[in-house]
């Protein structure tokens, strides 16, 4: 089954940490992004990737890196630097365009006490 | 500045009737592309639905239908005939069609449904 694969669902860890969060998609697109979500709000994008070995900013990047070796995976590392990391995480990927809708694999909830 | 308006944070409705999700937008790009999503209480977003700024035709999807007035700057979810598998929060989303704009989806802060029996 195409999709996208998000690991794990429930992540803790300690302040100060760096944390990796997975995400892999088998639908051959080329753009894939990761959003964070806080309780009651709506999506704000993180980075974004258009074409492998090749990254942006979105809004909130502070505090986050990413890296696109492969067209399959797209992993965002939340940093130390991250003041408020608590937060639920979801990556997508769309095929290139504006029309195409961006498919979301099933998040990950991140909380560091 | 592009932005998305959901004025509605909860909504109540019996099950078998219709509701409107509201929607407003605004941007200053002629070529855009309007979105809902629904995201059920596991947390995946579920596309529903899409609407090209240049599409004549509002958009459906079974029982989804988008209501497009494109003056008014609104694009709302019309959900016929609701079921109890509805219940979900649901999220309007802008793409624009500019070089800065593109590829990036601005979301507005949802509308949490909720289907009475």
């Amino acid at each position: 089954d195409g999709g996208i694969t998000q690991s794990p669902k429930y992540l803790f860890r300690k302040e100060g940490q760096n944390v990796t969060l997975s995400c892999e998609q088998n639908l051959n697109h080329d753009a894939m992004y990761w959003y964070r979500q806080d309780p009651g709000q709506g999506l704000r994008l993180i980075y974004y990737s258009q074409i492998v070995n090749d990254f942006q900013k979105g809004d909130i990047a502070e505090g986050y890196s990413v890296s696109r070796e492969k067209k399959e995976s797209f992993p965002l590392t939340v940093t130390s630097a991250q003041k408020n990391p608590t937060a639920f995480y979801l990556c997508a990927s769309s095929t290139a365009g504006t029309n195409y809708e961006q498919y979301f694999g099933p998040g990950t909830r991140l909380t560091v006490t | 500045a592009q932005k998305i308006t959901q004025t509605q944070p909860g909504m109540f409705v019996q099950e078998k009737e219709a509701v409107t999700l509201d929607c407003t937008y605004d941007t200053s790009d002629q070529s855009y592309g309007l979105f809902w999503y629904k995201q059920p209480s596991s947390g995946e977003m579920i596309f529903l639905i899409y609407q090209g700024s240049y599409d004549e035709q509002n958009a459906t999807e079974g029982r989804y239908s988008l209501n497009f007035q494109k003056a008014r700057k609104s694009a709302n979810l019309v959900i016929s005939a609701s079921q109890l598998g509805d219940s979900a929060m649901y999220f309007c989303a802008m793409r624009g069609g500019s070089m800065d704009s593109n590829y990036q989806l601005i979301w507005g802060a949802g509308t949490k449904l909720i289907i009475k029996p």
